[in-house]
């Protein structure tokens, strides 16, 4: 069956501008998380959505970080102002139920979005 | 804090050479520790979820272990193609939905 997909791949923007990211989940999924791994390291949890709510908003790094989830599907990450440090590659994850309890996660391949 | 520290940093092997892969951690009440497999490019890959000490799994030529502190992850016989990085994984209960990421295993197998 289809996995979890993302887009764009890759996404060159300039230091300032605005930019959003899509996950789309494996159907029936209720949990969506997304990380984000900056080059060579392990991955930073930046925000977990039950259904379209967020119970844990913690891993965001600043206001500029902001996601919604609707129709209990799609997902988008949106990144205002953007700084070469958000520089990275940003990972979605679903999974039936919450890790932990039996749910494992399933990732998609990521996108790579570079801050010039 | 939850905290996970992997170690080595990277690892080459020859073929058929076995060896471990450390996992330490340090969680307030540990709900799970999992294994991912990540190649270069893609997503992580899921491997294991152990849930308690003394638990073991195994999956072709890995096994992962737990203690208390630490959970091991056994390659025997490597083949090149098991050439990845491994991620670990916890999650406590604490947090119920955060999930800490180790910085990985780069593992590298030559023929």
């Amino acid at each position: 069956g289809a996995g979890v997909s993302q887009s764009p791949s890759n996404k060159v923007t300039e230091k300032g501008k605005d930019v959003e990211l899509r996950c789309d989940p494996i159907s029936g999924h209720t949990a969506l998380y997304w990380y984000r791994q900056s080059l060579g390291q392990g991955l930073e949890f930046l925000i977990y959505f039950q259904g379209n709510s967020a119970p844990d908003k913690s891993g965001l790094p600043s206001d500029r970080f902001s996601a919604e989830r609707t129709g209990g599907s799609v997902s988008t990450l949106t990144i205002q102002r953007t700084q070469q440090e958000d520089s990275a590659v940003y990972l979605c994850a679903s999974s039936l139920g919450t890790p932990g309890l039996k749910g494992e996660q399933y990732f998609g391949p990521g996108t790579r979005l570079t801050v010039t | 804090e939850d905290q996970v520290t992997q170690s080595p940093e990277a690892l080459r092997l020859q073929e058929g050479e076995s060896s471990s892969l450390n996992c330490s951690y340090t969680v307030s009440g540990l709900r799970g520790l999992f294994w991912y497999r990540q190649d270069p490019g893609k997503g992580p890959e899921f491997l294991f979820t152990l849930y308690s000490a003394g638990e073991e799994k195994e999956k072709e030529r890995l096994k992962a272990t737990l203690t208390k502190k630490e959970s091991f992850l056994h390659i025997t016989a490597p083949k090149p193609e098991d050439s990845a990085t491994y991620l670990c994984a916890v999650q406590g209960y604490s947090s119920a939905s955060k999930i800490i990421f180790g910085s990985g295993t780069r593992l590298s197998i030559r023929p």
